[in-house]
């Protein structure tokens, strides 16, 4: 059972938008500004696409955003393409006696 | 661009020592900027922590995994090593070391991935 929960699968249609919700405790999630998503591609390494709940890596699309509420971060994939279907993960920031407690994952189907 | 370059055995016997090494180049494992990692990810499953390792030498390791798990780092070889003892089938994933961003614990940046299985 993974530390943080996430919905098994979400879908949409191409130029939809979805959110991907990431729930965690007021240990990880909610002390901390730094909730982390990931994208993974079938036999491929994941690759970062936010950090720090809602900054943007360079090169990343403008198309991913983040948001946090509470014990609840989410990622939000707007105007959704073909390629943005794959797995992402969210991952937080847990103290210094966990450090870090991933997600379980959540695969996107573009419809 | 950084690269990460992990090897070693992909197959371990039950009860002995996984052990694998992750050479860096285009940056250095001096740097104060970041923690180097090993994160796991068993076949069709998602992806676990292992730990993380700063450049002295300072390591943090997941409770779950504390009581097998040894990191290292060389600096002069700009590498940094796992090592996990007393493997059971469980421990059959596809390990990836990774550079973490220190302060912000984020992976910016992913080695291809070393399937391992563990198997007699």
């Amino acid at each position: 059972q993974s530390a943080l929960t996430q919905p098994a699968s979400v879908s949409g249609s191409p130029g939809q938008s979805i959110t991907i919700s990431c729930t965690g405790t007021s240990n990880d999630v909610g002390s901390y500004n730094l909730v982390s998503w990931y994208q993974q591609h079938p036999g491929k390494a994941p690759q970062i696409m936010i950090y720090e709940d809602n900054k943007r890596p360079s090169g990343v699309s403008n198309r991913f955003s983040g948001s946090k509420s509470g014990n609840t971060a989410s990622l939000t994939i707007s105007g959704l393409q073909a390629e943005d279907e794959a797995v992402y993960y969210c991952c937080s920031y847990a103290g210094s006696t966990t450090d870090v407690v991933f997600g379980g994952g959540t695969n996107l189907t573009v419809l | 661009q950084l690269q990460l370059q992990g090897s070693g055995p992909g197959l371990v016997k039950p009860s002995e020592t996984l052990s694998l090494t992750c050479a860096v180049s285009g940056g250095s494992t001096s740097s104060r900027s970041y923690y180097w990692g090993w994160i796991r990810q068993p076949p069709g499953k998602g992806l676990e922590w292992i730990g993380s390792i700063y450049y002295s030498g300072s390591t943090s390791y997941n409770p779950s995994l504390k009581s097998r798990v040894t990191m290292s780092v060389d600096t002069s070889k700009n590498q940094f090593s796992l090592n996990l003892r007393s493997v059971t089938a469980a421990d059959t994933a596809v390990y990836y070391c990774a550079r973490v961003r220190a302060g912000g614990w984020f992976v910016e940046y992913w080695g291809q991935g070393t399937l391992v299985i563990v198997s007699s």
